[in-house]
């Protein structure tokens, strides 16, 4: 099955400063790389994701990359707020929202003002 | 809409009692999943539904988890018996259809066990 590794585990930045999240996966099946985050206490939610036939998206101030060949993908946020602070997922799947989701085991970013 | 809706939010049992999670899906939602979240695991799949049938229970972690989806707008995932070891946060997610990605998360019940 799927094995999604995460790093780091913890992300100290200052505010202001951008910050990067890694994921590799092993499965060169999956084709579906959503990204959550979770606030202490909340559900996750989704906040972008990527299909394999595309190498970059963006939304704002957030922007995923993935490479294909080397199966990862990475989480890239710039101008970092306060209200970032959280844990943020990487997962990977074959068949979207028709398959269960293999997650990293999360990075805690914590924003320093 | 509501969104994806779970019940009971807080649940606290002693170790052998049997214990009942519940998941309504957002409303025409095709597939409907149950995660488990820990410190040291992390959010792992227990299983999912399509149409309400059951998919893939592989991540089931033994005979004493179960789960149905008796109609469109109804799952529960029991444990019996319960053991410490169960204690979590028990998510519930459903998604729109195979050619649609997002999978939207209800509020998860923390579940611990005496």
């Amino acid at each position: 099955g799927e094995n999604v590794e995460q790093h780091p585990s913890t992300l100290s930045v200052q505010e202001g400063d951008s910050a990067v999240i890694k994921c590799t996966y092993s499965d060169s099946a999956s084709n579906y790389f959503p990204w959550y985050k979770q606030e202490l206490g909340k559900r996750p939610q989704l906040i972008i994701d990527i299909r394999s036939n595309v190498g970059e998206k963006k939304d704002q101030r957030i922007a995923v990359t993935l490479n294909k060949t080397a199966k990862h993908f990475s989480l890239h946020i710039t101008e970092t707020q306060p209200e970032d602070s959280a844990v943020y997922f990487c997962a990977a799947t074959v068949g979207g929202g028709a398959d269960g989701l293999t997650f990293g085991k999360g990075t805690h970013l914590i924003i320093q003002p | 809409d509501a969104g994806v809706i779970q019940s009971p939010r807080h649940e606290v049992t002693e170790m052998g009692q049997e214990v009942t999670l519940r998941c309504k899906p957002i409303s025409g939602h095709d597939y409907l999943f149950w995660y488990r979240q820990t410190m040291m695991r992390g959010l792992e799949l227990l299983i999912y539904f399509n149409n309400n049938v059951p998919i893939d229970d592989s991540g089931m972690p033994e005979d004493r988890f179960s789960a149905k989806m008796p109609n469109a707008s109804f799952s529960t995932l029991k444990i019996q018996p319960s053991e410490p070891r169960d204690s979590a946060v028990y998510f519930c997610a459903s998604s729109l259809t195979e050619s649609t990605d997002t999978q939207y998360f209800g509020p998860g019940t923390r579940l611990t066990v005496l």
